[in-house]
This record gives structure tokens, sequence and C-alpha cells, in this order.
């Protein structure tokens, strides 16, 4: 089983900041990561996937970097709306989920 | 409208079974693969098992292997998860999720809002 690791597990931020999560495999998932935003009460929505493509509708504010066993997540100036929880998925071998990194307003 | 809708959740207890389905409408069912993901309330989220375009591959996580069996109607736009011998630990809200494309693996570019099942005597 592949063993995903975010950090750091909550992350308190100021709209408008820029804010970085990262997300490691235990082995090598090549580019097969994707990251997830979940609000409460809410399903998971796509955010990245392929390691740094967005999917359909996702602000450009977001972008996704990294190959192998190390992954990051980027929003570059942060909106109230993004407060959310945040979970890297890899999809290279039997799909697991980091345990999520939570971002919320400082 | 492209959606998942999930039903067939409640209250079980140890050792009975339960069968989710989940409705998909507004897009090409039989065109993609299709998974079941569990979150417990408050806790992460689980990939619990997943099926390709034609049921001709299936996979399952340890903790739920030999106990859930995934399955697809095509026909009727339809997702199941027949679940037996029901634990505690299966207590958790459970998502369908449409896979980027026809086989796994692939990121999940669709959810349904989750059925809650709940294991207790």
């Amino acid at each position: 089983e592949i063993v995903m690791t975010q950090s750091p597990a909550t992350l308190s931020v100021s709209p408008g900041e820029r804010v970085t999560l990262s997300c490691r495999a235990s082995q090598s998932v090549s580019r097969n990561l994707a990251w997830y935003q979940q609000k409460p009460g809410q399903a998971p929505r796509l955010l990245i996937y392929g390691a740094s493509s967005r999917a359909t509708g996702i602000p450009a504010r977001f972008s996704g970097l990294g190959s192998g066993t190390q992954f990051t997540l980027t929003i570059s100036s942060l909106q109230s709306e993004d407060f959310a929880v945040y979970y890297c998925q890899q999809y290279y071998a039997g799909p697991s989920f980091g345990q999520g990194t939570k971002v919320e307003i400082k | 409208e492209v959606q998942l809708v999930e039903s067939g959740g409640g209250l079980v207890q140890p050792g009975r079974s339960l069968r989710l389905s989940c409705a998909a409408s507004g897009f090409t069912f039989e065109d993609y693969a299709m998974h079941w993901v569990r979150q417990v309330p408050g806790k992460g989220l689980e990939w619990v098992s997943s099926i390709s375009w034609n049921s001709g591959s299936v996979d399952y996580a340890d903790s739920v292997k030999g106990r859930f069996t995934i399955s697809r109607d095509n026909a009727k736009n339809s997702l199941y998860l027949q679940m037996n011998n029901l634990r505690p630990e299966d207590t958790a809200l459970y998502y369908c999720a449409r896979a980027r494309g026809a086989y796994p693996p692939n990121a999940f570019d669709l959810w349904g809002q989750g059925t809650m099942v709940t294991v207790s005597s």
C-alpha cells in the first residue's frame, strides 16, 4: 500500500497570502497525483490531476507541482472561499489519500 | 445536470448486510470507471472499491476485501456496493465517484453527496 503523508496538518493564513501544501508518497507514483478540496458538509472537489493539470473550472490561482514522491499544491492568493481541507491522492496503485491539510483563517 | 446520487444507507447491526446504490445522470455512464470512497465524519477519505467501464476490472481495499462487492448496470446508469458482514468500523459516509476515464487508475472528477452507513447494535 502506498502511504501518502501531507504537511502541515493545519495552516493558519490570511486572505491574499500565498499558500503551499505538501504531499509525500511512500514510493514513486510518477505523476499519478490528484488534489481535492473539501468544505464542511460537501463532497470533495477535484482541483488538480496528473500532478499539475487543473480540472475543469478550477481557477488559475491553484497550481500543482511535483513527480515521483514529492508534490505541492500552491494557492497564489488565498480567497475567502478557499478555506477548506485539502487532500492529495495517488492513483498509481490502489488509490490512497493523504490525511488532509486544513487551511483556516488566521 | 451531471450528477451522482447515492442511496441505501442506514442503521444496520453488526454482521448484517446493506446494498448501496448510485444513480448517474447527465453523462454517458458506460464511458467511465467508477469508485466508492468512504469518510468517517470529521476524518479523512478512504478509497473502498473501483470498477472499470465494462465490469471487467474490479478492485477493493484490503479492509473490505471478501466482504464488499462492487457492481454496475450500464443499462440503468447505476453503480452498486453490496456490503456483507458489516462491522462497526465500516460506519462512514459513502460516496460514489466517477473516474476521469474508462479504466482505473485515474483521478475522481465527479462525486455524489454521499449516503451514511451506521453499523451499531
